[in-house]
């Protein structure tokens, strides 16, 4: 299988406790995004990595979120004591820099997501 | 900040019918993207978008770039029951900007 893949899809934790999601991208992309989905609403972007270096952080992004890249393969995103507001989908995406001139087509492709609920 | 509107928000039809959607902006954008979201699934790519006035077809659908490029529109022909999901519009929030506004959505159902 050569696309994203995430895990776990499903996580029901109860407010207070840690979770932590992984993102596996499509090997040849070198670019890695998280995103966050809530019932009725677009995705919203939370940050996203360019190889192993984090370039960008949304506000939405508190500091009980920490994502990771270590390698500059696969990714995780870790949300410390939950809150039930962070009940969500949260989408991992993954793009690749194309053509002579690098050119970023905007084209992301996401996973399946990891949905995430706080009792 | 840049807000993408789609309308309308659902739809219901009745299988074999044409569809018609469109995502409106108050700012220019220079990539139109057109995803397809199944309930429990990630978005999947429909149609990428580049240039003003671009019309681009991918099987039953096909997409425009708006002339002012403050909209796009997606259209399906024929409708089937797989088409039913949620469809989004979305795009870089400036050039060259590696992050992605997305619309509110377009739900989609269709009665056999």
């Amino acid at each position: 299988d050569t696309g994203v893949s995430q895990n776990p899809r499903h996580k029901i934790t109860k407010r207070g406790q840690n979770v932590t999601f992984r993102c596996d991208p499509i090997s040849e992309h070198n670019r890695l995004y998280w995103y966050r989905q809530t019932l009725g609403q677009g995705p919203e972007f939370l940050t996203y990595f360019q190889n192993e270096a984090q370039l960008e952080k949304s506000r939405l992004l508190s500091d009980r979120f920490s994502a990771e890249r270590p390698k500059g393969s696969f990714s995780t995103l870790e949300i410390q004591r939950t809150e039930q507001g962070d009940s969500a989908m949260y989408l991992c995406a993954s793009s690749s820099i194309q053509g002579a001139g690098l050119v970023n087509t905007g084209e992301l492709f996401f996973g399946e997501g990891s949905r995430l609920t706080v009792l | 900040g840049q807000q993408l509107n789609q309308s309308p928000q659902s739809m219901f039809i009745q299988e074999g019918e044409d569809v018609s959607m469109n995502c409106t902006s108050s700012s220019i954008f220079n990539t139109w993207l057109w995803y397809k979201q199944d309930p429990g699934e990630g978005p999947v790519l429909l149609i990428a978008l580049y240039k003003a006035g671009e019309l681009t077809s991918n099987g039953r659908l096909t997409a425009q770039f708006g002339i002012t490029r403050k909209d796009s529109f997606l259209n399906i022909s024929a409708s089937i029951p797989s088409d039913v999901g949620i469809y989004f519009c979305a795009g870089p929030m400036w050039r060259g900007a590696q992050k992605l506004v997305f619309g509110q959505g377009t739900r989609l159902t269709i009665n056999p």
